[in-house]
């Protein structure tokens, strides 16, 4: 499949257990955050996204938490299955344009 | 079923030639992008378009060249002036460009040799 990123920060789970990826963004007047999952070979899909004006939003299995104190969002995965596995990109929205971060590799061993 | 096409999924080229990617949409969105993605680095934006017949330079768009001549379609072209063409290509396509949620194809690896 398609390499997405040789050196990329990763994180290493058991099946059945939480998850939690991190990502510091950059922009203290982005208003809007988005998670992105992108598996081996294909295009970044839509996860959950988040308002500045909420620190907590909840998905089917997926939380994504706010700190705009420390400029800190995070994707908690509840209950890792062995799909989750791929790359996770956080994106900030300032200026009506989307600034990714570099990704977090999420392998999840059966 | 509504989404992004991108074709064709590998491309290879020799150095010193033009190669054009196509992009195609048919969820009436307004705003087109292309990014490349090289390992270890986040997206970075090539180009992106609003509206038909008019698109605007993201922070890479040296070496590369698009059109907009339809609402569905934004190919990119990659010339011989890209000094490091040899990357991921994805296109995006969002309702309206304020802040909208991106939809990806899955993308195009093109290399150069």
């Amino acid at each position: 499949g398609e390499s997405v990123g040789l050196h990329l920060p990763t994180l290493s789970v058991q099946e059945g257990d939480n998850s939690i990826i991190n990502c510091a963004y950059s922009n203290s007047a982005s208003d809007y955050f988005i998670w992105y999952k992108q598996e081996s070979g294909k295009g970044p899909q839509f996860i959950i996204d988040i308002r500045s004006n909420m620190d907590k939003r909840q998905g089917q299995r997926v939380t994504v938490l706010l700190n705009k104190t420390v400029k800190h969002l995070s994707l908690q995965i509840a209950a890792t299955q062995p799909g989750d596995s791929a790359v996770y990109f956080c994106a900030e929205n300032a200026g009506n344009m989307l600034t990714f971060g570099g990704g977090t590799r999420l392998m999840v061993k059966p | 079923d509504g989404g992004i096409t991108q074709s064709p999924k590998y491309l290879f080229r020799k150095e010193g030639q033009n190669v054009t990617l196509s992009c195609e949409q048919n969820l009436n969105h307004d705003a087109m992008y292309w990014y490349r993605q090289d390992p270890g680095q986040g997206l970075r934006l090539i180009y992106y378009s609003q509206i038909v017949n008019d698109f605007q330079k993201g922070d890479i768009a040296e070496g590369y060249s698009v059109s907009r001549e339809k609402k569905e379609s934004f190919p990119l072209t990659v010339t011989s002036a890209q000094k490091n063409p040899t990357a991921f290509y994805l296109c995006a396509s969002s309702i309206n460009r304020e802040g909208s949620i991106l939809h990806f194809g899955n993308g195009t690896r093109l290399t150069v040799t």
